[in-house]
């Protein structure tokens, strides 16, 4: 059973839309959630921290429910430079656990 | 941008030769870690260190050996290279494992072809 995992899509969005990503994470014991961001034969940049109490980055939205054990990326108002694969990152402990990452396409 | 450097950038080698990756960090950061990236299996922990001469294995271990003789620099080595270890090779650091300060920042990366 992975520690993370995450639809890999693809999604192909128009510019303007709004999409959303989800993620699961099977230890009730995770302690920080993050999102980052990938492009293509690029290492991986953190896009933001996720909160219990959910946090926004002007387009960018993302939700914590640790009932349910996952976590949540909204992306407004969607631009061609949004294109990249999304990978969600959970923490326990000394380790950061990774999904396999979702790609998204924006296109004009 | 966090100041991490990975070399080589690139490494073609054959199967059976010990290669070793460098990572070397200007942030002062206590922990390093070793990922390796495949398709459909995301990004892989291989070992970890979090402290000089403090070192853990992650869930990819094996045919991998790590070292961290001072604070900037984490040494990764395939002792005899299989084919299997073809992939991208990824060196992270944090200030912390947990807190404020547990983000990981990534270097650009090293493809390793074992042929």
């Amino acid at each position: 059973r992975k520690e993370v995992e995450q639809d890999p899509g693809p999604f192909n969005v128009p510019e303007g839309a709004t999409v959303a990503f989800n993620c699961t994470y099977s230890n009730s014991a995770s302690q920080s959630f993050f999102w980052y961001r990938q492009d293509c034969r690029k290492e991986p940049k953190l896009l933001m921290s996720v909160y219990s109490s959910g946090n926004e980055d002007g387009r960018f939205t993302a939700q914590l429910n640790r009932a349910s054990q996952y976590i949540s990326l909204l992306i407004r108002d969607s631009k061609l430079s949004d294109s990249a694969t999304y990978l969600c990152v959970v923490n326990e402990g000394n380790q950061f656990y990774f999904g396999t990452g979702t790609s998204l396409t924006v296109i004009p | 941008d966090a100041g991490i450097t990975q070399s080589p950038r690139h490494k073609v080698t054959e199967t059976g030769t010990p290669v070793t990756l460098r990572c070397h960090q200007t942030e002062n950061h206590r922990y390093m870690y070793w990922y390796r990236q495949d398709p459909g299996h995301g990004l892989r922990l291989i070992h970890y260190s979090y402290g000089v001469k403090d070192t853990d294995k992650g869930e990819v271990s094996d045919g991998y050996s790590v070292s961290r003789s001072k604070t900037e620099d984490f040494l990764l080595t395939l002792e005899s290279a299989t084919s299997s270890q073809t992939s991208v090779y990824f060196c992270a650091i944090s200030a912390s494992s947990r807190g404020a300060n547990e983000k990981l920042f990534f270097g650009s990366g090293t493809q390793l072809s074992v042929l």
